[in-house]
Order: C-alpha cells, then structure tokens, then sequence
C-alpha cells in the first residue's frame, strides 16, 4: 500500500521562474493539502483540494496555485519565486472531506532559490 | 502567528528516560494532533485528541488535553535513539476542517 508520494525530491531554481511540484495521495484518499516548511519551523498550510476544487487557502499570495486530477493526485504551482520561497514543500492526503482523520504526509520536495 | 507554540525548543535526554513537552494554543479547537519528523523526512502522525477527550494512549505515548487552558502534553516513556526527532503539535480549529495549524515544535535528542 503505497503512502503518499512526492516528486521531485529536490529542485533549483532561480528567482522569477516558475515551478510544479506534484502529489500522488495515500491509496484511498481523495483530500490532498500542502504545506511550507522553512527551515527550523513548523509547516504553514498552503491549501487544500478536494473533488478538484480549492476548499481552503492559508496566507500565501496568488503567486502559490494548485490543481487536483480526477484521480485525486495534485500539483502545486509556484510563479515568480522569491528567495523566500526556498523551502521543504509537504503535501498530505486524508480521506473524507470533512472527517476527523489524520493526515498522511509524504517525505516533501526540498525547493532552493538561488 | 502560529495557532500552536511548543515548549521546550529542544530536549536532549538518555536512553530509558521519559520525555515530556508541552504544546498550548490560542483557539478553540476541534481536535489537535501530534506528529514526529525525522530530519528531512515528511512528518508522521502519533495521536489526535478530540477536544472533548483528556487523555489518550498509544503504545509509549501519553497525550493529556486541558482545553480551559488551551494546552496539551506528550509524553514518551522509556524513550530510546531512535524517537531523536522534531515533535510537532497541531490543532483543528472549529471553523476550519482539514487545516492543520502548526507550532514551531521541539527538537528531541535521544542519547544511547
């Protein structure tokens, strides 16, 4: 049973690029979140998919966009990268909208702006 | 800033000693959860608390909820090396399904 899984692993960029980093949830999940972890801090969230729609936004500004396929995998997308935006980028799946389940992390993209 | 604040920043302790930190949050929650990260690695779920619990169990693990203080605690017996890692508490909040609010966690070193 596959958990969740994240690609790429790692990536370098430079300011002002662009960059899509994509989630294959847990088997059996259809809600996928994603988060940013700076170095030292706790995640912040991102946000949140389900039936291929955006349920919930954290504080992050427009340049951070998302997309959820039909068979529950989702992308997240980043445009004019700031420095800032370096960072260990995690998604998560649960199951069931609106359930008390945890969340399933995967091992998350380690982004770099240089 | 963050919903949840744990205290303390870092613990370092022995082999087959208990280790304790605490968590406190600022709003009303639905439930709150804890996980452990190991470094560079995704985060793994330990236990979630509903807010009407006080108190759950898994294996090593103790979680207590005081929800008229706004705090929560983990504790882990008998700790051994391989529990060295980043402890992270998280609350959902009533009005917010799914969205987990994180603290800035503490750091456990667990040494042989």
């Amino acid at each position: 049973d596959a958990g969740v899984t994240q690609s790429p692993t790692h990536l370098i960029k430079t300011r002002g690029q662009q960059v899509t980093l994509r989630c294959s949830p847990k088997s059996g999940h259809d809600t996928v979140s994603w988060y940013q972890q700076a170095l030292g801090q706790g995640p912040q969230f991102i946000f949140q998919y389900y039936e291929e729609e955006e349920r919930q936004r954290g504080n992050f500004p427009d340049r951070f966009s998302g997309h959820q396929f039909p068979n529950y995998s989702s992308e997240l997308n980043v445009n004019a990268l700031l420095l800032g935006d370096s960072a260990l980028y995690l998604c998560a799946s649960s199951g069931g909208w609106g359930s008390n389940q945890p969340q399933h992390f995967g091992d998350g993209t380690r982004l770099s702006i240089l | 800033s963050q919903q949840g604040e744990e205290d303390p920043q870092a613990l370092s302790i022995q082999e087959g000693e208990n280790a304790t930190m605490n968590c406190s949050y600022k709003t009303s929650i639905n439930n709150l959860q804890w996980y452990r990260q190991n470094s560079g690695r995704g985060l793994v779920h330990l236990i979630l608390i509903r807010s009407n619990e006080r108190e759950k169990h898994s294996g090593r693990l103790r979680v207590t909820l005081d929800t008229s203080k706004k705090s929560s605690s983990l504790l882990i017996t008998a700790s051994r090396a391989a529990d060295t890692a980043s402890y992270f508490c998280a609350t959902v909040t009533t009005d917010s399904w799914g969205k987990l609010q994180f603290g800035a966690g503490t750091q456990v070193v667990v040494t042989p």
